[in-house]
C-alpha cells in the first residue's frame, strides 16, 4: 500500500525567505507526482505534475524534484510572499489510485 | 470546457437519510474518482473508475455507492447517511490508464454535514 509522508507539517517564515517542502513516498511504482495548493475553505489547485521519467518542473517561482528511486520530492519556493500561504498537498499516481499526503500549512509573514 | 463540476456545493442530512452527491466533466476523461477530507486525516479514495461500466473501491468505500453509465458522470450515493460521513468530498478526473496520462483536475468540492 502506498503511503505519502510530509514533512513539516506546518512551516512559518518571513515574506523573502526561499523554503522547501518535503514528500517522501514508500512505493516508488509511480506514474507521477503532483503538487497542489489548497487555501482554507477552497478546492485544490494543482501547482505542477512531474511524470515518472522526469526529474524536475518550474512554474514561475515554484521548483517541484522527484527522485523516484529514493521515493522523495520536494517543493522549492523561492521569494515567498504573503499570498503564498495556504496548504500544500502531494500526491502520488501508483497503480490505479492517487495517494495523498497530509499536507504541510505554511504560512509567509508580512 | 467547464472541467470537472461538482453539485450540491452545501447539504445537509438527518442521518438515515440518502442521497446523491453529482460529479460531471467534459473533457472525455476516462478516469474518475471520489475522495473525502477530514481535518487530521488528509484525502481519502472513496471509489475510483477507469471507463464506462467500471467502478472500484478505494480506501473507505463501506456506506458509498457508484456506477458509471457515462463517461461524463460518476455520481456517488450515500445509502443511509451517518454523521461519520460529515465531511467535504472531492471529485476528479484524468484521461488515464491507457493513455499514460494521470494528472488529476478536481471538482470544487461538496461540503456534507449530517446531523
Amino acid at each position: 500500500k502506498q503511503e505519502v509522508t510530509q514533512i513539516p507539517a506546518a512551516l512559518s517564515v518571513p515574506e523573502g525567505e526561499n523554503l522547501v517542502l518535503n514528500c517522501s513516498f514508500t512505493d516508488s511504482a509511480i506514474y507521477n507526482l503532483q503538487w497542489f495548493r489548497q487555501d482554507p475553505g477552497k478546492g485544490l489547485t494543482s501547482l505542477l505534475l512531474i511524470q515518472s521519467s522526469q526529474r524536475e518542473q518550474t512554474s514561475g517561482r515554484l521548483n517541484a524534484s522527484l527522485d523516484k528511486s529514493s521515493g522523495r520530492s520536494t517543493l522549492y519556493i523561492a521569494a515567498s510572499q504573503p499570498g503564498d500561504s495556504a496548504t500544500y498537498l502531494c500526491a502520488v499516481f501508483s497503480g490505479s489510485r492517487l495517494t495523498f499526503g497530509e499536507g504541510t500549512q505554511l504560512t509567509v509573514n508580512p | 470546457n467547464a472541467g470537472v463540476t461538482q453539485t450540491p456545493k452545501f447539504q445537509v442530512l438527518k442521518t438515515g437519510q440518502s442521497m446523491t452527491l453529482q460529479c460531471a466533466q467534459d473533457m472525455n476523461h476516462e478516469y474518475m474518482s471520489w475522495y473525502r477530507q477530514d481535518p487530521g486525516m488528509g484525502l481519502r479514495l472513496i471509489h475510483y473508475s477507469v471507463g464506462a461500466g467500471i467502478t472500484d473501491q478505494g480506501e473507505v468505500p463501506n456506506g458509498y455507492n457508484v456506477s458509471r453509465s457515462t463517461t461524463e458522470d460518476f455520481p456517488l450515493r450515500l445509502l443511509s447517511a451517518a454523521p461519520s460521513q460529515t465531511s467535504v468530498y472531492f471529485c476528479a478526473s484524468s484521461y488515464g490508464p491507457g493513455t499514460g496520462i494521470h494528472e488529476q483536475y478536481f471538482g470544487p468540492g461538496t461540503r456534507l454535514t449530517v446531523t
